[in-house]
Parts: structure tokens; sequence; C-alpha cells
């Protein structure tokens, strides 16, 4: 059974700094994974989606990549921004389910 | 132009009452989800439909039925509501099984 962790659950960084989110996934049969935002009380945005054939995707300052022989996917945000702050869900689909989700990781930037 | 939609955005009632939130999407996609967010934020499916056919059914209460009366739509009825299914509520849609999901905006759902 698949199974997705987020590390760190929080994270508090200064604005301008570049920093990583991590995910990691039990079963290496992904169909894709997305990366997501949700601001509080509010609904999901999705940021970016890999395929599994694919190492990585770009979007703007977001960059993800994946590795699925070990297991893991990373969010680099380049130059964070106070706009940044937001929790940051990562999920994992394999073929024939549904997305299965991380805890999050709860990004605060300050100015 | 909003792609998936929800109704209510809010919904509060007691216990022991039937309520329903329902879901459109506009993006002509084939397969549409329910995904339940509990108090601690975790997100997690409910059901699954493929062109108004059940596909993905967890392990949820079968106080809760979802009922797809076309592609666009995806209801989700909830029979004798208990205090632990106050939650937020997520309608997603994919163009297939297994693609890219768009959200909607969530129903958040508190039962007194």
């Amino acid at each position: 059974k698949q199974e997705v962790t987020q590390i760190p659950a929080a994270l508090s960084v200064p604005e301008g700094e570049n920093l990583v989110l991590n995910c990691s996934f039990t079963d290496s049969a992904i169909y894709n994974l997305q990366w997501f935002r949700q601001d509080p009380g509010k609904g999901l945005t999705s940021l970016l989606l890999i395929q599994s054939s694919q190492r990585e995707q770009t979007s703007g300052r977001l960059n993800a990549s994946l590795d699925k022989s070990s297991g893991r996917s990373t969010l680099y945000i380049a130059a964070s921004q106070p706009g940044d702050s937001a929790t940051y869900l990562c999920a994992a689909n394999q073929a024939g389910t549904a997305l299965i989700f991380g805890k999050g990781t709860t990004l605060s930037v300050s100015s | 132009d909003t792609a998936v939609s929800q109704t209510p955005k809010y919904l509060v009632t007691q216990m022991g009452n039937d309520k329903s939130i329902k879901c459109e999407q506009n993006l002509g996609h084939d397969t549409m989800y329910w995904y339940k967010q509990d108090s601690k934020k975790f997100l997690k499916i409910m059901f699954s439909y493929n062109n108004k056919e059940l596909i993905i059914n967890e392990t949820v209460p079968n106080r809760f039925s979802p009922k797809s009366p076309d592609k666009a739509h995806l209801n989700l009825h909830i029979n004798s509501l208990e205090l632990g299914d106050s939650a937020v509520y997520f309608c997603a849609s994919s163009q297939y099984q297994s693609y890219e999901q768009y959200f909607g905006p969530g129903t958040r759902l508190t039962v007194t």
C-alpha cells in the first residue's frame, strides 16, 4: 500500500532564500506525482505534475524533481517570497487509483 | 470561469440530519473524485467515478453515498450525520483516471 511522507512538517525561512521541500513514497510504481499548494481555508492549487517517465518539471520559480528508483521527489522554490507562505502537498498517483497524499509541509516566509 | 465548483461552501448542521454536497466540473473530464480533509489537514480519497460508474470506494461508512447523474456532476449525500463527519470535503476531476487532478474550493461541514 502506497504511503507518502513529507519532511519537514513545517519550515520557516527569511525572504529571498532558496528552499527544498521533500516528498518520499514507498511504492515506486507510480503513474505520476503532483505537487499542490493550499492556502489556509482554501482549496488545492496544482503547481506541478511530473509523469513517471520525467525527471523534472519547472514553472517559474518552482522546480520539481522525481527519482522513482529512490522513491523521492523534491520541490525547489527559488528566491522565496512572503506570498509563497502556504502548505505544500505532494501526492502520488498510481494507475487505477486516486491520489495518495502526504501530510504536507507548512512554509512560512518572513519579510 | 470556474473549473470545479462545489455547493455549499459552508454547511453547519446537527447530528442525525441528512445533507448533500454538490459538485460540478466544466472541464469535460471523465473522472471525478471526493476527498475528505480531516481536522489534522490530512487528505484522503473517498470515492471516484469514471463516466458515471463507481470505480473507487474506499473504506467509508455506508452513510455516505455518492451519486453521479452525468459525467459533469458528482454529488455526495450523507445520512445520519455524526460529529466525526466534520471535515472539509473536496471534489476533484481529471480527464481520465490517473491524469492530473483539479480540485474544487471545498465544502466545510460542521456537525454540532
